[in-house]
């Protein structure tokens, strides 16, 4: 258990709907990562929140957008779903925002049909 | 973009056997980190690696760091059943924490 909390587990949705994934970093760290894992891309960055800003961006659409709250959980709000966006959306944590250790969380599978 | 290509793409080893797989890039990283998926699974780490040249062990995990900083290599020695899983290697950058992953090996293990 790497004390990281993602809620839910799975999703199951249509195209063009909106869902929210939701992400507890483990005690005391800081920097919340979102990242996709899908058959073709591998697990690819999306966007890193440090203390309730955003740190850096990756390969996040703008259909996609995160926050992060001040008890430092995190959401991860995907819009005008499309079939294509199908993955499972990882969540990790870690103290700082440099040269720091990654913890992943368990995962959200999301399936759109 | 940055990318690791990480080989081989999939192992079936008899249980007992070594196992190395490895990582190559073409852009320099500050940090090289191992992680280890099952099923169902977020990715756990296995080793991180900080210093160029940096040999680090886990157990019956070994890690290397390149000379170079692009590249990294994980060695398993007398693999078990547990062993089964997806490994990944990670690259992180010189500035910033996003983390680039390789594409992962797959490995089985016959017992």
């Amino acid at each position: 258990d790497s004390g990281v909390t993602q809620t839910p587990k799975h999703l199951i949705t249509a195209t063009g709907q909106r869902v929210t994934l939701r992400c507890s970093p483990r005690s005391g760290d800081l920097s919340v990562y979102w990242y996709q894992q899908s058959l073709d891309q591998g697990l690819q960055f999306l966007i890193q929140y440090y203390n309730g800003e955003e740190r850096a961006k990756g390969n996040i659409l703008e259909r996609f957008s995160a926050q992060q709250f001040p008890d430092l959980h995190s959401e991860l709000n995907l819009s005008s779903l499309e079939l294509g966006d199908s993955a499972l959306y990882f969540c990790a944590s870690s103290r700082g925002t440099y040269q720091e250790t990654q913890y992943f969380g368990p995962g959200t599978r999301l399936l759109v049909l | 973009g940055q990318q690791l290509n990480q080989s081989p793409q999939s192992m079936f080893i008899q249980e007992g056997e070594d196992v190395s797989m490895n990582c190559t890039s073409s852009s320099i990283f500050n940090t090289w980190l191992w992680y280890k998926q099952d099923p169902g699974e977020g990715p756990v780490l296995l080793i991180a690696l900080y210093k160029a040249g940096e040999l680090t062990s886990n157990g019956r995990l070994t890690a290397q760091f390149g000379i170079t900083r692009k590249d990294s290599f994980l060695n398993i020695s007398a693999s078990i059943p547990s062993d089964v899983g997806i490994y990944f290697c990670a690259g992180q950058l010189q500035y910033g924490n996003k983390l680039v992953f390789g594409a992962g090996t797959i490995l089985r293990v016959k017992s």
